[in-house]
């Protein structure tokens, strides 16, 4: 079966600009989570989605926002974008149940200049 | 935060077994220990996962403490293609990632 499929791959933005990241979960997953990758940081938990609801949340300003739809694809969006939002973004889907394991996307690189 | 503390590098001979430690002393009783690698900035790949009795599948085996305060990660037989960071993971249903360790399988 299909695995979790990111879009774009790629992004170059400008400072100040918005961005919209999409994530296609693996079918019949209804938990996808974002996460932030930097050299820096590592990765980084930014939030989870369950069933169209935001379950978890990491530590991340309000400029980081997400959503899922009825079909579990997600999306998430950074508005005012700052140089250090540079990163690989990444996804993960899971059955969002305990004792299942997620499976991740090859990420979108954003890159902000 | 991560619950965990891993050893930031470790080297291992291709061909011998590669052991990953990791602490994490305060588990809770309803959270899984689950580990994954990463290789150069692709996704991360789920390994293996348990909460309390080892487990082992065709990628590696598992060992939790009777405590549950550690466990540990074999990779039986390691190749250069097991050349990752390797993050050990407590979770009851959200993921929180730490440093991880840089195994690096030597030829």
């Amino acid at each position: 079966k299909a695995g979790v499929t990111q879009t774009p791959r790629y992004l170059i933005k400008t400072r100040g600009q918005q961005v919209t990241l999409s994530c296609s979960p693996i079918s019949g997953h209804r938990s996808v989570s974002w996460y932030q990758q930097t050299p820096g940081q590592g990765l980084q938990f930014l939030f989870e989605y369950f069933s169209e609801t935001q379950r978890n949340k990491g530590n991340f300003p309000g400029r980081f926002s997400g959503r899922q739809f009825s079909n579990s694809r997600s999306e998430m969006n950074v508005s005012t974008l700052e140089l250090g939002d540079s990163a690989l973004y990444l996804c993960a889907s899971s059955l969002g149940t305990v004792n299942t394991e997620a499976f991740f996307g090859q990420g979108t690189r954003l890159t902000v200049v | 935060d991560a619950k965990t503390t891993q050893p930031p590098s470790m080297d291992c001979a291709e061909g011998r077994a590669a052991n990953l430690p990791c602490n994490h002393s305060t588990i809770s009783g309803n959270e899984y220990v689950y580990w994954y690698r990463q290789i150069h900035s692709q996704g991360p790949q789920y390994i293996i996962h348990g909460l309390k009795n080892n487990e082992t599948n065709e990628m590696a085996s598992l060992i939790i403490t009777e405590d549950r305060k550690s466990s540990t990660l074999i990779l039986p037989h390691a190749t250069l293609r097991d050349t990752a960071v390797y993050y050990c993971i407590v979770s009851f249903n959200d993921m929180r990632f730490g440093a991880g360790t840089r195994l690096t399988v030597k030829p």
